[in-house]
């Protein structure tokens, strides 16, 4: 059983600029989640996407988007990159109808830093 | 609006010690109650969830809805348990979800 893997681990963005998060869910799983997570502080959840559709969001701006695709891995964007989207980006899978219900099995991140 | 805290951003015991980590949280509607824990150089992972009533590595937590407080308890605690745990109500409704910002728990030997 693989687990959850995201890429890149890291990368340095200008801000203005656009980029994309991916993340390969848990086999089985049909639900990823996207956290957000800042120095310090807890996992801000961005996003939840089940069966390729958005299944409920945070307190997010419209320039963060997402994709989940037929095999259920997904991708975050980022468009006009601002200093405070540095952060550590989490990419969370689970089975089951979409929710929290389930357990979540989280991906080692994605290190952005905005300059 | 959901909220979740954690009144300890760091809490040191000694080994053997009881622990007892605090989350209170204001959620309209009835959260799953999870717990979650990061180990050192490890992902997040799920320590505990309410629904399920288990105990895990020794840790329970109470549901508390007068007070709305979940808070975590070891009673011995271990050297493997330092970690950074974090509370976390989440909603069926996916909207609805919130981490606490964690507690750095370190148990020294």
């Amino acid at each position: 059983e693989t687990g959850v893997t995201q890429s890149p681990t890291h990368l340095i963005k200008t801000r203005g600029q656009q980029v994309t998060l991916r993340c390969s869910s848990q086999s089985g799983h049909n639900t990823v989640s996207w956290y957000q997570q800042a120095l310090g502080q807890g996992p801000q959840f961005i996003f939840q996407y089940y069966r390729e559709e958005e299944n409920g969001r945070g307190n997010f701006p419209p320039r963060f988007s997402g994709l989940q695709f037929p095999n259920y891995s997904s991708e975050l964007n980022v468009n006009a990159l601002e200093l405070d989207d540095s952060a550590l980006y989490l990419c969370a899978s689970s089975s089951g109808g979409g929710g929290f219900t389930y357990e979540q099995y989280f991906g080692p991140g994605t290190r952005l830093t905005v300059t | 609006a959901q909220r979740v805290t954690q009144p300890e951003k760091l809490l040191s015991v000694f080994k053997g010690a009881p622990v007892e980590l605090k989350c209170n949280y204001s959620y309209s509607g009835s959260p799953e109650l999870f717990w979650y824990v990061q180990y050192s150089r490890q992902r997040l992972q799920l320590l505990l969830r309410h629904i399920s009533r288990e105990s895990i590595k020794g840790f329970t937590a109470d549901l508390n809805k007068g007070e709305t407080s979940f808070h975590l308890k070891k009673p011995f605690a271990q050297e493997e348990d330092s970690a950074m745990y974090y509370c976390a109500p989440l909603g069926t409704n996916a909207g609805k979800s919130t981490f606490g910002d964690g507690t750095t728990l370190t148990v020294k030997p």
